[in-house]
């Protein structure tokens, strides 16, 4: 079965330090992974996708097809970073997105 | 970016009665749509595919006569929640591609409380 799996619910570091948002996938094929974002009564958003191999806001996430992980990584976070993050997945199946069960990442001061 | 708007963005009914959630595509035309439900500190679950002009695609498990899904037009798509009962209440997301695997846009979700 296609499968997100974001395994913290929840990660809290200080400001500065670098974060690791966790993601596996079980998917047949290869699917589009991409990473959404949600600020604080915000709408969900678009962060990265893997195809585009591009930094946003400082964030980078690798797609790994031998581990199936597509984690998402920043050096130094920062307290505006503080919110829910999607790993999502998209087969060849017309745009449906499978998503994680989502990650909290609070940055402290 | 392009823009998806649902309406509207809160609604309390009463359990036996139906509500209809708007979704548009403000700044862009979208053939197919989607609907997602979130339940507290839960993730998205895909709930059906909306094809314009076509009946919608449900994803196994959710109920079509409960979930009406219309796609009248290239900018509209429409759920309604029939006979709505309590454990209906949850948070509904609609999502648009301007094309195929290209990115999705969301609405800001509406949240549908049934007393």
């Amino acid at each position: 079965a296609q499968r997100v799996t974001q395994p913290e619910k929840l990660l809290s570091v200080f400001k500065g330090a670098p974060v690791e948002l966790k993601c596996n996938y079980s998917y047949s094929g290869s699917p589009e992974l991409f990473w959404y974002v949600q600020y604080s009564r915000q709408r969900l958003q678009l962060l990265l996708r893997h195809i585009s191999r591009e930094s946003i806001k400082g964030f980078t996430a690798d797609l790994n097809k031998g581990e199936t992980s597509f984690h998402l990584k920043k050096p130094f976070a920062q307290e505006e970073d503080s919110a829910m993050y999607y790993c999502a997945a998209e087969g060849n199946q017309g745009g449906k997105l499978i998503f994680g069960q989502g990650t909290e990442l609070s940055v402290k001061p | 970016g392009a823009v998806v708007s649902q309406h509207p963005s809160r609604v309390i009914c009463k359990s036996g009665t139906s509500v209809k959630i708007e979704c548009r595509s403000l700044d862009f035309q979208a053939t197919t749509m989607f609907w997602y439900r979130q339940f507290p500190k839960q993730s998205l679950m895909l709930m059906a595919t909306s094809n314009e002009g076509s009946k919608a695609t449900y994803e196994q498990g959710v109920e079509k006569d409960k979930f009406l899904i219309n796609h009248a037009s290239l900018t509209l798509s429409t759920l309604t929640v029939t006979s709505a009962h309590p454990e209906d209440s949850s948070f509904y997301i609609c999502s648009a591609e301007v094309a195929l695997n290209t990115e999705a846009f969301f609405g800001q979700g509406t949240r549908l409380t049934v007393v």
